[in-house]
């Protein structure tokens, strides 16, 4: 079974508005979590990852997630939307690398 | 420049004839897994490799098999695919630093279509 899971399959938003994208784990003690985006015909790419601190991480492109202990979650957030930003985001996890069913990301202009 | 590299990016094929997709990393990674991708199930592994001459089954390894002779290749070996094998196959690697894997660098993927 999964242990990390994306609620949404779609998120749309308009370009310049805050972007949120949704992720759950169910792994036990400390997590190592990860955020991955797929563009179209194109492989995975790293965004950023969770391992210990700062609840807060900083990836690339102007993302950031947020790990919430409390909740189970990690959900990736950017505060100005943009249409290059469409794409496939993967929430994904250190245990057994499992990786949720993704969610696809539509900005539009 | 660091990278996983597989081939071929595109292959047609018929049912029950023997297949291999080459997998190769260039940066002396422990770990390297194989995945699927197919639409509303998102990645799912298919086997692993911790390290050279060890592996593991994933979620999904029925109809696959895999091989790690050497630390920077690991080919996956479709025997005698099927139509339900169609899929997009990426293959990862990663280091084990702290003995928990790190970031998995992809491959550029492999779209597989068996008739």
């Amino acid at each position: 079974a999964q242990s990390v899971a994306q609620p949404e399959d779609q998120v749309n938003v308009a370009e310049g508005n805050p972007l949120t994208v949704k992720c759950t784990y169910s792994v036990s003690g400390n997590p190592y979590l990860f955020w991955y985006v797929q563009y179209p015909n194109r492989g995975l790419q790293f965004l950023l990852k969770y391992i210990t601190g700062d609840n807060l991480v900083k990836g690339s492109y102007g993302f950031e997630a947020e790990f919430n202990k409390s909740q189970t979650s990690f959900h990736l957030k950017k505060p100005s939307a943009l249409v290059s930003d469409s794409a496939l985001y993967f929430c994904a996890d250190d245990y057994k690398l499992s990786f949720g069913a993704g969610t696809t990301v539509t900005v539009r202009a | 420049e660091a990278q996983v590299t597989q081939n071929p990016r595109y292959l047609i094929t018929v049912t029950g004839k023997k297949l291999t997709v080459t997998c190769s990393q260039n940066m002396n990674h422990e770990y390297m897994s194989w995945y699927r991708q197919d639409p509303g199930l998102g990645l799912r592994q298919i086997y692993y490799s911790m390290n050279v001459e060890v592996t593991d089954k994933g979620d999904v390894p029925e109809g696959y098999k895999v091989s790690r002779k050497e630390k920077r290749n690991f080919p996956l070996i479709l025997e005698s695919p099927s139509p339900n094998q169609t899929s997009l196959y990426f293959c990862a690697s990663s280091s084990r630093d702290r003995g928990d894997t790190d970031t998995q660098y992809f491959g550029p993927g492999t779209r597989l279509t068996v008739l």
